[in-house]
């Protein structure tokens, strides 16, 4: 158990709708990062947010956004679905230390977009 | 796109082998680190070893890093069917404003009881 919480576990949505996955970091942390994971690949960075501001942008579109809020809690919001965006979608917490970066994972919320 | 590769993609064994994976990467790192994944679930950190570290081990994990080659290797000695589980390589690039790391695509781990 990692204390990194996400929500919801599985999630259905049509194509050209909007979805909010929330997640709630480890306590202690000020650091969550948000990754991708299409089935049978490795993680996709997508971006971090570092007390409540960006922090680090991977290759995604803008339609893919996010906020942290002060006690650390943070959101993913993704604009305008599409069939790609199916996937799993991690959240992870750490703490900010220089040459270190291990990051504490949740079990994910499973989006699929019909 | 991913900064790293794992070599083989899948690996299956009996119980009480040796599992042997291997991770390429492309630019400078801070550090590189080991996860575990069951099936679909979060990511779990193993290890990690630092840019001047060559070896590292932690209970039944050997982690090795060549810098040179841009190459780690993640030894698990003795397997147990519960180690079953698919294991990404991840890099924290030397250029990293962001605290981000870099995965690969993994390699998915069978042990036969």
């Amino acid at each position: 158990e990692t204390g990194v919480t996400q929500s919801p576990t599985h999630l259905i949505k049509t194509r050209g709708q909007q979805v909010t996955l929330r997640c709630s970091s480890q306590s202690g942390h000020n650091t969550v990062s948000w990754y991708q994971q299409a089935l049978g690949q490795g993680p996709q960075f997508i971006f971090q947010y570092y007390r409540e501001e960006e922090n680090g942008r991977g290759n995604f579109p803008p339609r893919f956004s996010g906020l942290q809020f002060p006690n650390y809690s943070s959101e993913l919001n993704v604009n305008a679905l599409e069939l790609d965006d199916s996937a799993l979608y991690l959240c992870a917490s750490s703490l900010r230390e220089p040459a270190k970066n291990i990051q504490y994972f949740g079990a994910g919320t499973r989006l699929s977009v019909l | 796109s991913q900064q790293g590769e794992e070599d083989p993609q899948a690996l299956s064994i009996q119980e009480g082998e040796n599992a042997t994976m291997n991770c390429s990467y492309k630019t400078s790192i801070n550090n590189l680190q080991w996860y575990r994944q069951n099936s679909g679930r979060g990511l779990v950190h193993l290890i990690l070893i630092r840019s001047n570290e060559r070896e590292k081990h932690s209970g039944r994990l050997r982690v090795t890093l060549d810098t040179s080659k841009k190459s780690s290797s993640l030894l698990i000695t003795a397997s147990r069917a519960a180690d079953t589980a698919s294991y990404f390589c991840a890099t924290d690039p030397f250029y990293n404003a962001g605290n981000m790391l870099t995965f690969g695509g993994g390699t998915r781990l069978m042990v036969k009881p």
